[in-house]
């Protein structure tokens, strides 16, 4: 069964760091993208960015490129979304998704519980 | 443009149907997806390119495609169907992109 299991609730203050994790399991974590998608309160969803854990080739949703930093560690099968100084605006729920790639672009074909991210000012 | 276009709302009686539409320029060239998302849960994928209906989900749910336009059809509605659905495409640059979601209301 996959399963995308993430850390738990995080309650942060702006200008503070935060990495947060997602581990993947019951397939073949080396053989699939992973990414992460946003939702603020309320809202709807924004697609962040993905990794390819065989080779940590990387891309990004144009806006946030630098705003944030998608690594991945094979070892453990874990991807992590990180993020050097944060601001209010951050305050999201954050799904950790497997994207399944077809010809030209991607879905999700499996999501995290979410992580809830707060961030006070 | 790169957006996607959904109506906010729907609103049907129980065993009627209902659809959601999702519109823009990316649909004439790339496929359609559709992902449910109850209250308080993740989101779950109910289709893939345009019209394909992953194991698990009820027969009720369907998808088509035409010109700009996708819709989610989902005939013969249940409670259990109260949800936000968003449609998913790719832009020109293959990014991921998301309609802006459709809270269906069965009243």
């Amino acid at each position: 069964e996959v399963q995308l299991v993430q850390s738990g609730v995080e309650v942060k203050k702006e200008g503070e760091s935060l990495k947060i994790s997602c581990q993947g399991s019951g397939y073949d974590f080396t053989n699939y993208w992973i990414g992460w998608v946003r939702q603020l309160p309320g809202k709807g969803l924004e697609w962040m960015g993905i990794i390819h854990p065989r080779d940590s080739d990387t891309r990004y949703r144009p806006s946030l490129r630098g705003q944030v930093t998608i690594s991945a560690d094979k070892s453990i099968t874990t991807v992590y979304l990180q993020w050097s100084s944060l601001k209010a605006a951050d305050t999201a729920m954050y799904y950790c998704a497997r994207h399944r790639e077809y010809s030209t672009s991607y879905y999700i074909d499996f999501w995290g519980q979410g992580t809830l991210v707060t961030v006070s000012s | 443009s790169s957006e996607l276009t959904q109506p906010p709302s729907v609103s049907v009686s129980p065993g009627q149907t209902a659809s959601i539409t999702c519109s823009g320029d990316a649909l004439s060239k790339q496929f359609a997806f559709w992902y449910q998302q109850r209250p308080g849960q993740a989101p779950v994928v109910v289709i893939y390119k345009d019209t394909e209906r992953p194991s698990g989900i009820p027969a009720r749910f369907s998808g088509s495609s035409s010109g700009t336009s996708v819709t989610l059809t989902i005939s013969g509605v249940q409670a259990e169907d109260e949800a936000d659905y968003y449609c998913q495409s790719a832009d020109r640059s293959n990014t991921v992109i998301f309609g802006g979601g459709t809270k269906l209301t069965v009243l």
